[in-house]
């Protein structure tokens, strides 16, 4: 098993629309959660961190089930800015540790 | 604030040629990172920079060597460029805690 996995997509939806991903992790012991957006072509930007009691920034909400391991992203009223793909990134927080990623899930989202 | 810096951001290469790839934070974070990313094999570490002074391999260490010149500067090497170095390569930075990472713009790197 994969250390971080998520479904490729693509998800096609339409404007207005909620989509939601999840992103699976294999080990238990796992501390952060993060969700990055990347654009074609351009770099990873970190959208949100995960956090235990589940988190909301406008349209996006963040969830973290660590009995299942697994966190998920949900976005409402989708628009067609949203397009991109979306990483899921975890870490031990040992010091000396770097973020795994999953390899995205690319959303596309159309008029 | 630049955040994270890379140069450059477009490179062709001939096999066997050799490089170096900068990156610069003025963000005060103590570790840094090196991703490669490919098409359907995602974010790869290379090395990273836990703090000023060290370095270690992450996942596909093999034909790169990095310098942490200074808490700013982490620099990436190719000694003999090969085919299978092509890819888009980036740098990333984060405090220690909660280790969110600033990705910098990246570079294209092409070897023929």
């Amino acid at each position: 098993r994969k250390e971080v996995e998520q479904d490729p997509g693509p998800f096609n939806v339409p404007e207005g629309a909620t989509v939601a991903f999840n992103c699976t992790y294999s080990n238990s012991a796992s501390q952060s959660f993060f969700w990055y957006r990347q654009d074609c072509r351009k770099e990873p930007k970190l959208l949100m961190s995960v956090y235990s009691s589940g988190n909301e920034d406008g349209r996006f909400t963040a969830q973290l089930n660590r009995a299942s391991q697994y966190i998920s992203l949900l976005i409402r009223d989708s628009k067609l800015s949203d397009s991109a793909t979306y990483l899921c990134a975890v870490t031990l927080n040992q010091a000396g540790t770097a973020l795994i990623f999953g390899k995205g899930t690319t959303l596309s989202v159309s008029s | 604030n630049a955040g994270v810096t890379q140069t450059p951001k477009f490179q062709v290469l001939k096999t066997g040629q050799s490089m170096t790839l900068q990156c610069a934070q003025d963000m005060n974070h103590n570790s840094m990172y090196w991703y490669r990313q490919d098409p359907g094999m995602g974010l790869r570490l290379i090395y990273y920079s836990a703090s000023e002074g060290t370095t270690d391999k992450g996942e596909v260490p093999n034909g790169y060597n990095v310098s942490r010149l200074n808490k700013r500067e982490f620099s990436l090497r190719l000694e003999s460029a090969a085919p299978s170095q092509t890819s888009v390569y980036f740098c990333a930075s984060s405090e220690e805690v909660p280790y969110e990472q600033y990705f910098g713009p990246g570079t294209r790197l092409t070897v023929t």
